[in-house]
């Protein structure tokens, strides 16, 4: 049972460029969450999925999308990637009334 | 949307010694919960505790949720308890959108 899984745990990207966060879980929780941290801050929900083919927005969506075609996977895109997009990322996942799982995050750089 | 506020901001304990985490939330609030993330970023469950109170070795949390309050009980501190305790919470309706606190610095010195 590995729980959440993020890919890469690293990246460095060019202003402009575009990239997907993989995150997956195994298991088979319906919620799943992408988390941005800054450093010396909090976590801020982006994006949130309470099932396969249902998103909806957190606090700070704008710059990302997402999708759930499946309960394991939900990926986080970046189509035009910003300074200000530079964080470290969290996926999470839960079952409803029960604790949330974190993975261990993607350190992502704009430069 | 609801709000999360932590306190206090930062600690500073000496080894050995006690102390008391709260989480405020700005409207009623259900899956609550509290988290240590470590010096190497790493975020663990610590409690899953929308209403009552939970203990797990030298650590334990009360929620009242009536009053829209949680506490973290940490006693006789340790070195490896330093890092940072979030709160986080959704409002009722089952959505689950979890909103987290700003977080409470924890620094333990041997």
């Amino acid at each position: 049972n590995a729980g959440v899984t993020q890919t890469p745990k690293f990246r460095i990207l060019k202003i402009g460029q575009s990239m997907t966060l993989q995150c997956t879980q195994d298991m088979n929780h319906n919620y799943m969450y992408w988390y941005r941290q800054d450093p010396g801050m909090g976590l801020k929900l982006i994006y949130y999925s309470v099932g396969a083919g249902i998103t909806d927005k957190g606090e700070v969506p704008n710059g990302y999308n997402v999708s759930r075609s499946t309960t394991e996977d939900f990926p986080l895109r970046l189509e035009l990637a910003a300074p200000s997009q530079t964080s470290v990322y969290f996926c999470a996942s839960l079952r409803q009334n029960s604790p949330l799982h974190f993975g261990n995050g993607t350190r992502l750089t704009v430069t | 949307g609801i709000q999360v506020e932590q306190s206090p901001p930062d600690l500073i304990l000496q080894e050995g010694a006690n102390s008391t985490l709260r989480c405020n939330f700005s409207d009623s609030v259900n899956n609550l919960q509290w988290f240590h993330q470590n010096p190497w970023g790493q975020l663990i469950n610590l409690f899953y505790i929308p209403s009552g109170t939970k203990q797990n070795g030298r650590l334990s949390a009360t929620t009242v949720a009536t009053e829209r309050y949680s506490l973290l009980y940490i006693s006789s501190s340790q070195t490896t308890d330093s890092g940072v305790y979030f709160c986080a919470g959704s409002t009722q309706g089952g959505s689950e959108k979890l909103v987290f606190g700003k977080g409470t610095k924890l620094t333990v010195n041997p």
